[in-house]
């Protein structure tokens, strides 16, 4: 089976670096999306990773080790703003689109 | 503005009921999906779409229908067979892989369904 795994909260402070690991074990892999989802919304595209290394784009960036099976996502200067879950999920197979697996979400919490 | 729009938002209907969830996009995309979120659970793939008259089951197909036949428009039917279909349903698109183009998904606001 798939499986993706994700902390289920953390608890940040503002102002600080906060990183959320993500660990698969899938039948194939095609890359690594972060999502961001506030409560009752939808998620929104963070990043995209394919080939091992750190992504970085503005105050979060993205890192993959293909032969570990880990990403991480790190945010920087938190903001009260960042409180939200962040999805992590693999696309399994080149040229084929149903099959993005979803981890179950980490929720995070900035306070003051 | 090009985006996903997903109506209602808020959706209430009586057990043993079919009901239709809409969502239409008009970034061009290619291909369009179906999830499920329930709390404490990853997102579920109901359905999925790359091309227009085409649709493949996901993983929780169950209970569920839809149709494909205007590249904008994705429909889900819920229909009186899921058992458990009080969630909030996500609607997303994206662009075809091998086409060379970014192929992240993109999701609606989402329609929050409860049955009872």
């Amino acid at each position: 089976g798939q499986n993706i795994d994700q902390p289920t909260e953390m608890t940040a402070t503002e102002g600080a670096i906060v990183q959320i690991n993500c660990t698969y074990q899938t039948s194939g892999f095609n890359g690594l999306f972060w999502y961001q989802q506030h409560a009752g919304e939808a998620p929104t595209f963070l990043s995209y990773n394919v080939l091992d290394g750190l992504e970085e784009k503005g105050r979060f960036s993205s890192f993959l080790s293909r032969s570990k099976g880990y990403s991480y996502l790190l945010l920087k200067e938190l903001k009260m703003k960042d409180s939200a879950s962040y999805l992590c999920a693999v696309k399994l197979r080149w040229g084929s689109q149903g099959n993005l697996i979803f981890g179950k979400g980490t929720k995070l919490s900035v306070k003051p | 503005d090009g985006g996903i729009t997903q109506s209602p938002k808020y959706l209430f209907r009586k057990e043993g009921q079919n009901v239709t969830l809409s969502c239409e996009q008009n970034l061009n995309h290619d291909a369009m999906y179906w999830y499920r979120q329930d709390p404490g659970q990853g997102l579920r793939l109901i359905y999925y779409s790359q091309i227009v008259n085409d649709f493949q089951k996901g993983d929780i197909a169950e209970g569920y229908s839809v149709s494909r036949e205007k590249k904008e428009s994705f429909p889900l039917t819920v229909t009186s067979a899921q058992k458990n279909p009080t969630a909030f349903y996500l609607c997303a698109s994206s662009f075809r892989s091998g086409t060379g183009r970014s192929y992240e998904q993109y999701f609606g606001p989402g329609t929050r369904l409860t049955v009872t």
